[in-house]
């Protein structure tokens, strides 16, 4: 497809198990964005990758959190034992270029639940 | 820090009607801005943005938005409303020292009516 993939478009688990999202960027983006969005808020910067590499990971919540983008194209959000508060829409978005303006791109969105 | 805020939790109009959707901006720096719009179960889609030049921004599907510096204010707007315009709306600012960093507002619901 020509757009920003997420998968699994809705996870369900259980207090204090792991678990990953993925993202699969538009071809040639080489930035790509993660947010958090919680019923009635709006997005909330996770983390950005310019390439490989995490270029801001500041609005990761704590180190239970972590992502990797090991060849610069698909992303994995990792999640380590899950809390409730963890529950919410996780969204990925990709753009073009580093330092530019462009737009971003946004995925559809894994919905995760924690039982 | 940069921040936006979306006063209006709701916005309401009748088909046909000018719609405005409003947002306010805080930024150390020279403002970027977005608007994003979100459809029920579908992912967000860029609108439209203020990088520099005309305060007067035209976008995507007869969206635009007016930047005011002296209110630091960057207002959507569309002329004449459809009922397919329904959605939730985001401002965006990017935060001038990390390009890559977003601050999104808290989102408007729109409400068009036939």
């Amino acid at each position: 497809g020509a757009g920003v993939s997420q998968t699994p478009s809705n996870k369900v688990t259980e207090k204090g198990k792991y678990v990953e999202l993925r993202c699969d960027p538009i071809s040639g983006h080489t930035a790509l964005y993660w947010y958090r969005q919680s019923l009635g808020q709006g997005p909330e910067f996770l983390i950005y990758f310019q390439g490989t590499g995490a270029a801001d990971d500041s609005g990761l919540p704590n180190d239970r959190f972590f992502a990797v983008r090991p060849e610069g194209s698909v992303s994995t959000l990792k999640i380590q034992r899950t809390e409730r508060g963890d529950s919410a829409v996780y969204l990925c978005a990709s753009s073009l270029g580093s330092g530019s303006f462009n737009e971003q791109f946004f995925g559809p969105g894994t919905r995760l639940t924690v039982l | 820090a940069q921040s936006v805020a979306q006063p209006e939790d709701q916005v309401k109009v009748a088909e046909g009607n000018p719609l405005t959707v409003k947002c306010t901006y805080s930024v150390s720096g020279n403002p970027y801005l977005f608007w994003y719009v979100q459809y029920p179960n579908r992912g967000l889609q860029f609108l439209l943005k203020y990088i520099t030049g005309d305060n007067l921004v035209k976008g995507s599907y007869g969206f635009e938005a007016e930047f005011n510096k002296s209110q630091t204010s960057f207002h959507l707007k569309k002329p004449s409303a459809l009922v397919s315009d329904s959605a939730l709306y985001f401002c965006a600012v990017r935060d001038t020292d990390s390009w890559g960093k977003f601050q999104f507002g808290a989102g408007t619901q729109v409400v068009v009516t036939p």
